[in-house]
Protein backbone atom coordinates (compact mmCIF):
# COMPACT_ATOMS: atom_id res chain seq x y z
CA UNK A 1 0.00 0.00 0.00
CA UNK A 2 0.70 3.69 -0.19
CA UNK A 3 2.57 5.19 2.17
CA UNK A 4 2.82 8.80 0.88
CA UNK A 5 -0.27 11.40 0.54
CA UNK A 6 -0.38 14.11 -1.61
CA UNK A 7 -2.50 16.74 -2.49
CA UNK A 8 -4.46 15.93 -5.83
CA UNK A 9 -3.83 18.79 -8.00
CA UNK A 10 -1.73 22.18 -8.04
CA UNK A 11 -1.26 24.94 -10.31
CA UNK A 12 1.66 27.22 -10.61
CA UNK A 13 3.01 30.35 -13.21
CA UNK A 14 5.30 29.50 -15.64
CA UNK A 15 8.67 30.81 -14.34
CA UNK A 16 7.39 30.68 -10.50
CA UNK A 17 8.98 27.84 -8.13
CA UNK A 18 6.82 25.19 -8.05
CA UNK A 19 6.79 23.34 -4.20
CA UNK A 20 5.04 20.37 -3.99
CA UNK A 21 4.42 18.96 -0.92
CA UNK A 22 4.34 15.25 0.42
CA UNK A 23 3.30 13.52 3.49
CA UNK A 24 5.00 10.09 4.36
CA UNK A 25 4.33 10.00 8.58
CA UNK A 26 4.77 6.27 8.61
CA UNK A 27 7.94 6.25 6.96
CA UNK A 28 10.30 3.73 8.86
CA UNK A 29 14.04 4.97 9.17
CA UNK A 30 15.61 3.07 6.10
CA UNK A 31 13.16 4.15 3.75
CA UNK A 32 14.33 6.79 1.16
CA UNK A 33 12.10 9.46 0.17
CA UNK A 34 11.84 9.05 -4.15
CA UNK A 35 10.28 11.59 -6.50
CA UNK A 36 9.01 10.76 -10.19
CA UNK A 37 7.03 12.42 -12.63
CA UNK A 38 4.82 11.49 -15.43
CA UNK A 39 3.71 13.23 -18.51
CA UNK A 40 0.54 11.74 -20.10
CA UNK A 41 0.87 8.46 -21.80
CA UNK A 42 4.77 7.97 -20.84
CA UNK A 43 6.60 6.34 -18.06
CA UNK A 44 7.70 7.99 -15.27
CA UNK A 45 10.78 10.04 -15.11
CA UNK A 46 12.70 9.75 -11.72
CA UNK A 47 13.76 13.30 -10.72
CA UNK A 48 15.39 12.84 -7.32
CA UNK A 49 15.51 11.05 -4.56
CA UNK A 50 17.12 11.34 -0.26
CA UNK A 51 16.79 9.77 3.29
CA UNK A 52 17.48 12.48 5.50
CA UNK A 53 19.65 15.53 4.14
CA UNK A 54 17.95 18.23 1.63
CA UNK A 55 19.43 17.40 -1.78
CA UNK A 56 19.57 19.42 -5.08
CA UNK A 57 20.31 17.73 -8.43
CA UNK A 58 19.76 19.28 -11.98
CA UNK A 59 15.66 19.27 -12.15
CA UNK A 60 14.65 19.75 -8.44
CA UNK A 61 15.44 19.89 -4.79
CA UNK A 62 14.27 17.92 -1.80
CA UNK A 63 13.73 19.33 1.56
CA UNK A 64 12.81 16.33 4.32
CA UNK A 65 11.46 18.11 7.73
CA UNK A 66 13.98 16.79 10.14
CA UNK A 67 11.13 14.06 11.72
CA UNK A 68 11.51 12.82 7.90
CA UNK A 69 7.34 13.01 8.27
CA UNK A 70 7.18 15.06 5.31
CA UNK A 71 9.21 16.49 2.29
CA UNK A 72 8.72 19.13 -0.27
CA UNK A 73 9.91 19.36 -4.18
CA UNK A 74 10.80 22.47 -5.43
CA UNK A 75 11.11 22.71 -9.32
CA UNK A 76 12.99 26.05 -8.96
CA UNK A 77 11.68 28.00 -12.65
CA UNK A 78 8.51 25.89 -13.53
CA UNK A 79 8.31 25.71 -17.21
CA UNK A 80 5.14 25.01 -19.11
CA UNK A 81 7.09 21.38 -20.16
CA UNK A 82 6.76 20.34 -16.55
CA UNK A 83 3.17 19.97 -16.27
CA UNK A 84 2.91 16.68 -15.11
CA UNK A 85 1.72 13.78 -12.41
CA UNK A 86 4.42 13.84 -9.61
CA UNK A 87 4.27 11.19 -7.53
CA UNK A 88 6.41 10.88 -4.08
CA UNK A 89 7.35 7.38 -3.17
CA UNK A 90 8.85 6.02 0.22
CA UNK A 91 11.11 2.64 -0.47
CA UNK A 92 13.53 0.60 1.20
CA UNK A 93 16.27 -0.08 -1.39
CA UNK A 94 17.77 -3.12 0.81
CA UNK A 95 14.62 -4.93 0.42
CA UNK A 96 13.22 -5.20 -2.81
CA UNK A 97 12.69 -1.45 -3.54
CA UNK A 98 9.19 -2.23 -4.60
CA UNK A 99 7.18 0.93 -5.07
CA UNK A 100 3.89 1.38 -4.24
CA UNK A 101 2.19 4.82 -5.73
CA UNK A 102 0.07 6.91 -4.26
CA UNK A 103 -2.07 8.71 -6.49
CA UNK A 104 0.42 11.42 -6.78
CA UNK A 105 -0.12 15.69 -7.26
CA UNK A 106 -1.27 16.89 -10.88
CA UNK A 107 0.80 19.95 -11.55
CA UNK A 108 -0.53 22.12 -14.13
CA UNK A 109 2.18 25.09 -14.85
CA UNK A 110 -0.04 27.97 -16.24
CA UNK A 111 1.64 30.46 -18.65
CA UNK B 1 20.72 8.34 -16.97
CA UNK B 2 19.83 4.70 -17.26
CA UNK B 3 17.51 3.67 -20.13
CA UNK B 4 15.06 1.06 -20.53
CA UNK B 5 13.25 -0.02 -23.51
CA UNK B 6 9.61 -1.87 -24.30
CA UNK B 7 8.36 -3.39 -26.80
CA UNK B 8 5.96 -3.27 -28.54
CA UNK B 9 5.08 0.63 -27.87
CA UNK B 10 1.40 -0.77 -28.78
CA UNK B 11 -0.34 -3.73 -29.34
CA UNK B 12 -3.83 -4.75 -30.49
CA UNK B 13 -5.09 -7.89 -30.07
CA UNK B 14 -8.32 -10.43 -30.24
CA UNK B 15 -9.81 -11.88 -26.79
CA UNK B 16 -8.64 -14.80 -25.77
CA UNK B 17 -4.60 -14.63 -27.71
CA UNK B 18 -1.76 -14.15 -25.78
CA UNK B 19 0.54 -11.36 -26.02
CA UNK B 20 3.98 -10.86 -24.96
CA UNK B 21 5.86 -7.71 -23.97
CA UNK B 22 9.86 -7.06 -23.60
CA UNK B 23 11.51 -4.98 -21.10
CA UNK B 24 14.85 -4.47 -21.94
CA UNK B 25 17.49 -2.75 -19.41
CA UNK B 26 20.08 -0.97 -22.29
CA UNK B 27 22.66 0.13 -20.73
CA UNK B 28 22.90 -1.31 -17.41
CA UNK B 29 22.49 -4.70 -15.69
CA UNK B 30 19.74 -5.21 -13.71
CA UNK B 31 18.81 -8.05 -11.22
CA UNK B 32 15.88 -6.83 -10.20
CA UNK B 33 12.41 -5.62 -12.61
CA UNK B 34 9.33 -4.60 -12.02
CA UNK B 35 5.83 -4.45 -13.98
CA UNK B 36 3.18 -2.25 -13.40
CA UNK B 37 -0.11 -1.52 -14.56
CA UNK B 38 -2.15 1.58 -15.05
CA UNK B 39 -5.85 2.24 -15.84
CA UNK B 40 -7.17 5.54 -17.75
CA UNK B 41 -6.86 8.46 -14.98
CA UNK B 42 -5.19 5.86 -12.22
CA UNK B 43 -2.06 5.87 -10.82
CA UNK B 44 0.21 2.78 -11.19
CA UNK B 45 -0.26 -0.46 -9.81
CA UNK B 46 2.72 -2.68 -8.89
CA UNK B 47 1.82 -6.08 -10.47
CA UNK B 48 5.22 -8.06 -9.77
CA UNK B 49 8.57 -8.40 -9.14
CA UNK B 50 11.28 -9.93 -10.84
CA UNK B 51 14.31 -11.20 -10.22
CA UNK B 52 16.77 -12.57 -13.01
CA UNK B 53 17.12 -16.46 -13.06
CA UNK B 54 14.31 -16.83 -9.90
CA UNK B 55 10.71 -17.28 -10.05
CA UNK B 56 8.74 -13.33 -10.14
CA UNK B 57 6.86 -12.15 -6.64
CA UNK B 58 3.37 -11.12 -7.80
CA UNK B 59 1.49 -8.73 -5.86
CA UNK B 60 -1.60 -9.54 -4.36
CA UNK B 61 -4.29 -10.02 -6.10
CA UNK B 62 -2.42 -10.62 -9.59
CA UNK B 63 -2.74 -14.31 -11.18
CA UNK B 64 0.48 -15.44 -11.86
CA UNK B 65 -1.04 -17.85 -14.92
CA UNK B 66 -2.58 -15.05 -16.39
CA UNK B 67 0.32 -12.90 -16.52
CA UNK B 68 3.53 -14.82 -17.31
CA UNK B 69 7.13 -13.44 -16.26
CA UNK B 70 10.35 -14.36 -17.49
CA UNK B 71 13.58 -12.71 -16.22
CA UNK B 72 15.83 -14.52 -18.37
CA UNK B 73 18.88 -12.07 -18.53
CA UNK B 74 20.37 -9.37 -16.73
CA UNK B 75 18.63 -7.11 -19.10
CA UNK B 76 15.55 -8.67 -20.47
CA UNK B 77 12.25 -9.19 -18.65
CA UNK B 78 8.82 -10.84 -20.33
CA UNK B 79 5.38 -10.20 -19.44
CA UNK B 80 3.10 -12.58 -21.38
CA UNK B 81 -0.88 -11.86 -21.20
CA UNK B 82 -2.13 -15.10 -21.43
CA UNK B 83 -5.77 -15.64 -23.19
CA UNK B 84 -6.39 -12.17 -22.86
CA UNK B 85 -9.56 -10.30 -22.39
CA UNK B 86 -11.08 -6.59 -22.60
CA UNK B 87 -10.27 -6.01 -18.93
CA UNK B 88 -7.05 -6.78 -19.44
CA UNK B 89 -6.48 -3.31 -21.72
CA UNK B 90 -4.55 -1.15 -19.97
CA UNK B 91 -1.00 0.25 -19.80
CA UNK B 92 1.84 -2.02 -19.24
CA UNK B 93 5.14 -0.60 -17.55
CA UNK B 94 8.25 -2.00 -16.54
CA UNK B 95 11.28 -0.32 -14.06
CA UNK B 96 14.59 -1.73 -13.41
CA UNK B 97 16.43 -1.14 -10.81
CA UNK B 98 20.07 0.02 -11.09
CA UNK B 99 21.67 -1.41 -8.26
CA UNK B 100 24.35 1.42 -8.38
CA UNK B 101 24.14 5.21 -7.54
CA UNK B 102 21.21 6.69 -7.96
CA UNK B 103 20.51 3.49 -6.91
CA UNK B 104 16.69 3.70 -8.09
CA UNK B 105 14.39 2.50 -10.93
CA UNK B 106 14.40 3.50 -14.06
CA UNK B 107 10.86 3.16 -15.85
CA UNK B 108 10.22 2.46 -19.41
CA UNK B 109 8.31 3.84 -21.99
CA UNK B 110 4.95 1.82 -21.49
CA UNK B 111 3.11 -0.47 -23.58
CA UNK B 112 -0.30 -0.11 -24.51
CA UNK B 113 -2.37 -3.20 -24.94
CA UNK B 114 -5.72 -3.34 -26.22
CA UNK B 115 -8.17 -6.45 -26.14
CA UNK B 116 -10.97 -6.12 -28.79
Amino acid sequence: DAKTTQPPSMDCAEGRAANLPCNHSTISGNEYVYWYRQIHSQGPQYIIHGLKNNETNEMASLIITEDRKSSTLILPHATLRDTAVYYCIAANTNTGNQFYFGTGTSLTVIP
Amino acid sequence: GAVVSQHPSRVICKSGTSVKIECRSLDFQATTMFWYRQFPKKSLMLMATSNEGSKATYEQGVEKDKFLINHASLTLSTLTVTSAHPEDSSFYICSAHTGRWPDTQYFGPGTRLTVL
